[in-house]
């Protein structure tokens, strides 16, 4: 399978605890973006990362939310001491270069009780 | 910032034709993108405008207006498997962030 996967596919936590999701893009894409989704609503921009470097973070992000892309290859997102409002679907996309079109996984269905 | 604007809800015919529109508000604007996606699915690329003008992929279109700051998708010969949440995307600023709208929900009735 050539495609951007994501482990795991859904996480159950307890309040307070940490989690943290993998997602490995297409080899030789090297844009890499995390989105949040909630039932109704579009992909929500987390962060991006171009190679290793994390461009951007988008401003209501946590401090509690953090990732991290070593080597430029596969990128994980930690939430620390979660909470119910972190209860979502975590998309993780690739891009090569200035291609336009984003590669979505099939996401990590986290569920915060 | 971005900001992106589109109906919530669409409902249409089997056979029809629909358009869901999409207004955006950015700096640095590179291009609009439509994504479709399927309930429990992840959203998959449609099609892109850097351009003004409209773009054809089989049964799929979309228009730019960049002056307007508008964009639609054109859905024809609508099929029930067209029922999805369709999504309009902005790929704006230095870094070419992507940023959704908030989706427009697409029911295909016979």
């Amino acid at each position: 399978d050539t495609g951007v996967s994501q482990d795991p596919r859904h996480k159950i936590t307890k309040r307070g605890q940490n989690v943290t999701f993998r997602c490995d893009p297409i080899s030789e894409h090297n844009r890499l973006y995390w989105y949040r989704q909630t039932l109704g609503q579009g992909p929500e921009f987390l962060t991006y990362f171009q190679n290793e470097a994390q461009l951007e973070k988008s401003r209501l992000l946590s401090d509690r939310f953090s990732a991290e892309r070593p080597k430029g290859s596969f990128s994980t997102l930690e939430i620390q001491r979660t909470e119910q409002g972190d209860s979502a679907m975590y998309l993780c996309a690739s891009r090569q270069g200035e291609d336009e079109k984003l590669f979505f996984g099939s996401g990590t269905q986290l569920s915060v009780l | 910032g971005q900001s992106l604007e589109q109906p919530s809800e669409v409902t249409a015919v089997e056979g029809a034709i629909v358009q869901i529109n999409c207004t955006y508000q950015t700096s640095g604007f590179y291009g609009l993108s439509w994504y479709q996606q399927h309930d429990g699915g992840a959203p998959t690329f449609l099609s892109y405008n850097a351009l003004d003008g409209l773009e054809e992929t089989g049964r799929f279109s979309s228009f730019l207006s960049r002056s307007d700051s508008y964009g639609y998708l054109l859905l024809q010969e609508l099929q029930m498997k067209d029922s999805a949440s369709y999504f309009c995307a902005l790929n704006s600023g230095g870094y070419q962030k992507v940023t959704f709208g908030i989706g427009t929900k697409l029911q295909v009735i016979p």
